[in-house]
């Protein structure tokens, strides 16, 4: 169980265009989800948090109108990068977390995106 | 401010020989601290975390709040566990963000 899945996989756009990537927990609610970016070779660097029904709460320095975020549903967050630019490609991974006993946060598989 | 650090990118070691990854952690007040691993084209999971207190795969890992760690430790490497690392935080209670150390490469060399 637990199991967060990521579409699409990896994506190649245009430079201007705009991207949507979605994070589903295909077995469980969650009201919460994170969006973390991660460039090669480096960490993860948390972007916002996604609260269902709710504004995304935005990390310092992350531009809430280039990186929209709805989460719209108790299994869905989405993530628009408007506008992109190639210093926006990067891998993009969302986390759900899991209400229960533990604190715990589960990972999706990331999406490759690559801005020509 | 919070913050993780992994002092070692790179960390190689043969089969059956001890292997410790190093962490140290700042935050104001107290934090819950975790370990996860990425296996070679997968994705992130939860190897353990301090308050659950288990050995998972053999791997350990004791938070010692005096000198701010969370080393993660096994006695005996295995080739399987060559991966990469990341030491996390978060605060307690609730949907708390992570704050992911820079990552360790673990190989573990026949």
């Amino acid at each position: 169980g637990a199991v967060v899945s990521q579409h699409p996989s990896w994506v190649i756009c245009k430079s201007g265009t705009s991207v949507k990537i979605e994070c589903r927990s295909l077995d469980f609610q969650a009201t919460t989800m994170f969006w973390y970016r991660q460039f090669p070779k480096q960490s993860l660097m948390l972007m916002a948090t996604s609260n269902e029904g709710s504004k995304a709460t935005y990390e310092q320095g992350v531009e809430k109108d280039k990186f929209l975020i709805n989460h719209a549903s108790l299994t869905l967050s989405t993530l628009t990068v408007t506008s992109a630019h190639p210093e926006d490609s990067s891998f993009y991974i969302c986390s759900a977390h899991l209400v229960g006993d533990y604190n715990e946060q589960f990972f999706g598989p990331g999406t490759r995106l690559t801005v020509l | 401010a919070q913050r993780v650090t992994q002092p070692e990118k790179l960390l190689s070691v043969f089969k059956g020989a001890p292997v410790e990854l190093k962490c140290n952690y700042s935050y104001s007040g107290s934090p819950e601290l975790f370990w996860y691993v990425q296996y070679s084209r997968q994705r992130l999971q939860l190897l353990l975390r301090h308050i659950s207190r288990e050995s998972i795969k053999g791997f350990t890992a004791d938070l010692n709040k005096g000198e701010t760690s969370f080393h993660l430790k096994k006695p005996f490497a295995q080739e399987e566990d060559s991966a990469m690392y990341y030491c996390a935080l978060s605060g307690i209670g609730g949907a708390q963000k992570l704050v992911f150390g820079q990552g360790t490469r673990l190989t573990i060399n026949p």
